[in-house]
């Protein structure tokens, strides 16, 4: 089946030390989203990529990088975490930026800072 | 800016009985989407029904059904004959349409509980 998987499905890093979580999907999909959601909060999308077209969100802090370097996966990078950081990261893809569009979720990757 | 609100952080209904989930959102634009996904627990966020806000005329996907209120700015979903499945939690979201980014503002969920 098509899909969007996320790895690891939880992750525990520390207080500054650097950490990637992984997206990848089979559905060919052209655009790319990661948003992070925190306990009993809606989620907040961070930044997107259309193709290799990278759109940040005004408000999302500098210490949230993500690379897509083909069409199938896509990483964020958080070169700092905070305790603030701690969430549930959701990845998500659209076949186009419409916003009509459905869009297709992973399972999330719940990330603890200690 | 826009805002989509869930007042109800919490709901449950009796199996094969019909629940009603409130969403209100504030939008100065006259052309947007709304949508509910569902999240069950530990699994993949989908999307059960979308509602185009130019159509008067309401969505409605097998049991699922939505009221739209465009001038009250109210998106409530129905879940009529309610399964074991259907407990998750539910996000009402809203894209705006001519923005050509796809993005999702979305409530802050209602955790739906099924009783047998």
């Amino acid at each position: 089946d098509a899909m969007v998987i996320q790895n690891p499905r939880y992750q525990v890093t520390q207080f500054g030390k650097p950490v990637t979580l992984s997206c990848s999907q089979t559905l060919n999909h052209n655009v790319m989203y990661w948003y992070q959601q925190k306990s009993s909060q809606a989620p907040k999308l961070l930044f997107h990529y259309y193709d290799k077209d990278f759109n940040n969100e005004a408000d999302t802090p500098d210490n949230f990088q993500s690379r897509r370097p083909n069409t199938s996966f896509c990483f964020l990078d958080i070169r700092s975490p905070g305790l603030g950081d701690a969430a549930m990261y959701l990845c998500a893809t659209s076949s186009n930026r419409r916003s009509y569009n459905e869009q297709f979720f992973g399972p999330g990757t719940r990330l603890t800072v200690l | 800016a826009q805002t989509v609100t869930q007042s109800q952080p919490e709901m449950s209904v009796q199996e094969a009985e019909t629940v009603t989930l409130s969403c209100t959102y504030d939008t100065s634009e006259s052309d947007y989407y709304l949508f509910w996904y569902k999240q069950p627990p530990s699994r993949q966020m989908i999307l059960v029904i979308r509602q185009e806000a130019y159509k008067q005329q309401n969505a409605t996907e097998n049991r699922f059904s939505v009221n739209f209120q465009k001038a009250a700015k109210s998106f409530s979903l129905k879940i009529s004959d309610s399964q074991l499945g259907d407990a998750a939690m539910y996000f009402c979201a809203y894209s705006l349409s001519s923005t050509n980014t796809g993005k999702l503002i979305f409530g802050q969920g209602t955790t739906l509980q099924v009783k047998p």
